[in-house]
């Protein structure tokens, strides 16, 4: 089955600076890649995601860039602000998500004021 | 729209008990899905339904799990017997275009 590893596993960035996340998936069949943040004691909740046929998405301060080649893809979240403090998993589809999604371990992501 | 709608949103049981949790997905969604999230395991997808029909439920850790979909707007996740490593928040999503989680349900076994 597919396997996501997910790096680093906490990350503390200044606020007003960059924050990158990084994944890996192992099955090549894998076409659709979401993000998810997760508040403490809250559901996951979808902030972007990408598709096999797209290399780069955009949605305001929040961007995924895919590399299919190396089976990697990565979240950039830029000008970070302390409500973007949570956890953030990525996630892994054989089927655009209709077969469920492999998550990554998640990445604490500490925004420092 | 509500999202999805999931109850209990906590339970607290005994060893041995029997545990039912219970979801409402989003209505027109054609797909349901349940996931366990532990700190030890992560997130780890249990089983999920198409159409009311389980399609694969190679997630289920034993066979004191089972889940049922009678209709498009309710399903049940049951644990019997319960034990304490089921202990866990159970998560049920529902997919449109993207999946959308409920809040969850945080599992209590002693």
């Amino acid at each position: 089955g597919e396997n996501v590893e997910q790096h680093p596993s906490t990350l503390s960035v200044q606020e007003g600076d960059s924050a990158v996340i990084k994944c890996t998936y192992s099955d090549s069949a894998s076409n659709y890649f979401p993000w998810y943040k997760q508040e403490l004691g809250k559901r996951p909740q979808l902030i972007i995601d990408i598709r096999s046929n797209v290399g780069e998405k955009k949605d305001q301060r929040i961007a995924v860039t895919l590399n299919k080649t190396a089976k990697h893809f990565s979240l950039h979240i830029t000008e970070t602000q302390p409500e973007d403090s949570a956890v953030y998993f990525c996630a892994a589809s054989m089927g655009g998500g209709a077969d469920g999604l492999t998550f990554g371990k998640g990445t604490h992501l500490i925004i420092q004021p | 729209d509500a999202g999805v709608i999931q109850s209990p949103r906590h339970e607290v049981t005994e060893m041995g008990q029997e545990v039912t949790l219970r979801c409402k997905p989003i209505s027109g969604h054609d797909y349901l899905f349940w996931y366990r999230q532990t700190m030890m395991r992560g997130l780890e997808l249990l089983i999920y339904f198409n159409n009311n029909v389980p399609i694969d439920d190679s997630g289920m850790p034993e066979d004191r799990f089972s889940a049922k979909m009678p209709n498009a707007s309710f399903s049940t996740l049951k644990i019997q017997p319960s034990e304490p490593r089921d202990s866990a928040v159970y998560f049920c999503a529902s997919m449109g275009e993207t999946q959308y989680f409920g809040p969850g349900t945080r599992l209590l076994v002693l």
